[in-house]
C-alpha cells in the first residue's frame, strides 16, 4: 500500500529564512504533486514533478524529485509571511488514479 | 475561466439524515475525484470517475457512501443514515485526462453532523 509522510507536521519560521519541507513515499511512482491550502480554502496546485531528477522552481519555492530515493522536498528561500499555509505532498502509484496525500506540513512565517 | 464548483458550501446534519453533495467540475474535464478531509488530516480518496465510469470506489469507507455521475459532468456524492464520524470537508477534483493529471479542486463542502 502506498504511504506518503512528510515532515516536519508543523513549522514555524522567521522572515528572511531558509527551510525544506520532505515527504517519503513507500511504492514507486511516477507522478508527485505539491499543493497549497489556506485555512478554510481549496488546494492550489504549487507543482507536478513527472520524472528523476525534476525540479522546479515559482518565486521562494522549489520542489526536486528523486524517484531513487522515493523522496521530494521543497525548499523555502528567504521566506515571508504570505507563505503561510498547509503544504501537501501527493503520490499517484503506477497507473491508479488513487491519489494519496501526506499528512501536510503547517507552516507559519514570523515577522 | 470557471473553476471546479461546489454545492452547498455548509452543511449540517442531524445523525441518521442523508445528505447530497454535488460537484460541478471544470467543463470538458475527463476525470473526477471525490476525497474527504478530516480537520488537520490531509484529503484521503474516495472515489474516481473517468467519464460516466466509475473506475474505483475503493476509498468509501462503507456502503452508506455513494457517489454518481450520470453524464459524465455534474457528480453527486451521497451519504446515507449519516454518523458523526462522517463530518469533515469533502473536496472534489476533476482533471482533463484520463490519468491523475494535474487536479483542481473545488472549495469543498463542509458536513457536520450532529
Amino acid at each position: 500500500e502506498l504511504k506518503v509522510e512528510q515532515n516536519p507536521l508543523f513549522l514555524s519560521m522567521q522572515e528572511g529564512k531558509n527551510y525544506t519541507i520532505y515527504c517519503n513515499y513507500s511504492t514507486t511512482s511516477d507522478r508527485l504533486y505539491w499543493y497549497r491550502q489556506d485555512p478554510g480554502k481549496s488546494l492550489e496546485s504549487l507543482f507536478v514533478l513527472l520524472s528523476n531528477g525534476a525540479v522546479k522552481q515559482e518565486g521562494r519555492l522549489m520542489a526536486s524529485l528523486d524517484t531513487k530515493a522515493r523522496l521530494s522536498t521543497l525548499h523555502i528561500t528567504a521566506a515571508v509571511h504570505d507563505l503561510s499555509a498547509t503544504y501537501f505532498c501527493a503520490v499517484v502509484s503506477g497507473n491508479n488514479n488513487d491519489m494519496r496525500f501526506g499528512a501536510g506540513t503547517r507552516l507559519t512565517v514570523k515577522p | 475561466g470557471a473553476g471546479v464548483s461546489q454545492s452547498p458550501r455548509y452543511k449540517v446534519a442531524k445523525r441518521g439524515q442523508d445528505v447530497a453533495l454535488r460537484c460541478d467540475p471544470i467543463s470538458g474535464h475527463v476525470s473526477l475525484f471525490w476525497y474527504q478531509q478530516a480537520l488537520g488530516q490531509g484529503p484521503e480518496f474516495l472515489t474516481y470517475f473517468q467519464n460516466e465510469a466509475q473506475l474505483d470506489k475503493s476509498g468509501l469507507p462503507s456502503d452508506r457512501f455513494f457517489a454518481e455521475r450520470p453524464e459524465g459532468s455534474v457528480s453527486t456524492l451521497k451519504i446515507q443514515r449519516t454518523q458523526q464520524e462522517d463530518s469533515a470537508v469533502y473536496l472534489c477534483a476533476s482533471s482533463l485526462g484520463r490519468l491523475a493529471g494535474e487536479q483542481y479542486f473545488g472549495p469543498g463542502t463542509r458536513l457536520t453532523v450532529t
